[in-house]
């Protein structure tokens, strides 16, 4: 596509359901970086992957959280048994290597948890 | 750790006039570069300019400049011309070398509100 797509823009969910958010990158672009950014916030990094290596996972807040990605396609960022402070947005970034170029942003997805 | 500073909440400016948007940064890496994003209502980030910190001039994209001060390490945006289409958050981040690539750190926003 032609740009970095997100979905769902909007989830609602209650505390304590798994959700599942994805991301598909803009086509070519082997790197791939989900951020969190809270109400009033900056963005916090979360995760990274780059082509079939292993991803860095070091900013994960905690093992509530995961992510998966298949090759340089979509990945899935996957927030199991909710809490409030999940609520976010939670920002999807691909760029054509990780070594330091611009990062192209989704639009995000917009999580409330009830 | 690298931080990124923006000390300025809200700015407030009117149509036609220039505003600067503060940014200062903490790093002990000599290679370094420095990026302005802009996020409307929208949700998206958009990239504004980038400047690395070997340049040996400021970085400019069109109504965009970026006042860099090494010494001082500071980054800081000006917008000469302000639209009503600039009224966004704007954020300011540094290149954060990890091993084996590079992720972006944010500074926590500037809002700009751009009035008739």
């Amino acid at each position: 596509g032609a740009g970095v797509s997100q979905s769902p823009s909007n989830k609602v969910t209650e505390k304590g359901k798994d959700v599942e958010l994805r991301c598909d990158p803009i086509s070519g672009h082997t790197a791939l970086y989900w951020y969190r950014q809270r109400l009033g916030q900056g963005l916090e990094f979360l995760i990274y992957f780059q082509g079939n290596s292993a991803p860095d996972k070091s900013g994960l807040p905690s093992d509530r959280f995961s992510a998966e990605r298949t090759g340089e396609s979509v990945s899935t960022l996957t927030i199991q048994r909710t809490q409030q402070e999940d609520s976010a947005v939670y920002l999807c970034a691909s760029s054509t290597t990780g070594g330091g170029g611009e990062l192209f942003f989704g639009e995000g997805s917009r999580l409330t948890v009830l | 750790a690298q931080k990124i500073t923006q000390t300025q909440p809200g700015m407030f400016v009117q149509e036609k006039e220039a505003v600067t948007l503060d940014c200062t940064y903490d790093t002990s890496d000599q290679s370094y570069g420095l990026f302005w994003y802009k996020q409307p209502s929208s949700g998206e980030m958009i990239f504004l300019i980038y400047q690395g910190s070997y340049d040996e001039q400021n970085a400019t994209e069109g109504r965009y400049s970026l006042n860099f001060q090494k010494a001082r390490k500071s980054a800081n945006l000006v917008i000469s011309a302000s639209q009503l289409g600039d009224s966004a958050m704007y954020f300011c981040a540094m290149r954060e070398r990890r091993s084996g690539y590079s992720t972006l750190t944010f500074g926590k926003g500037t809002m700009l509100l751009v009035s008739p």
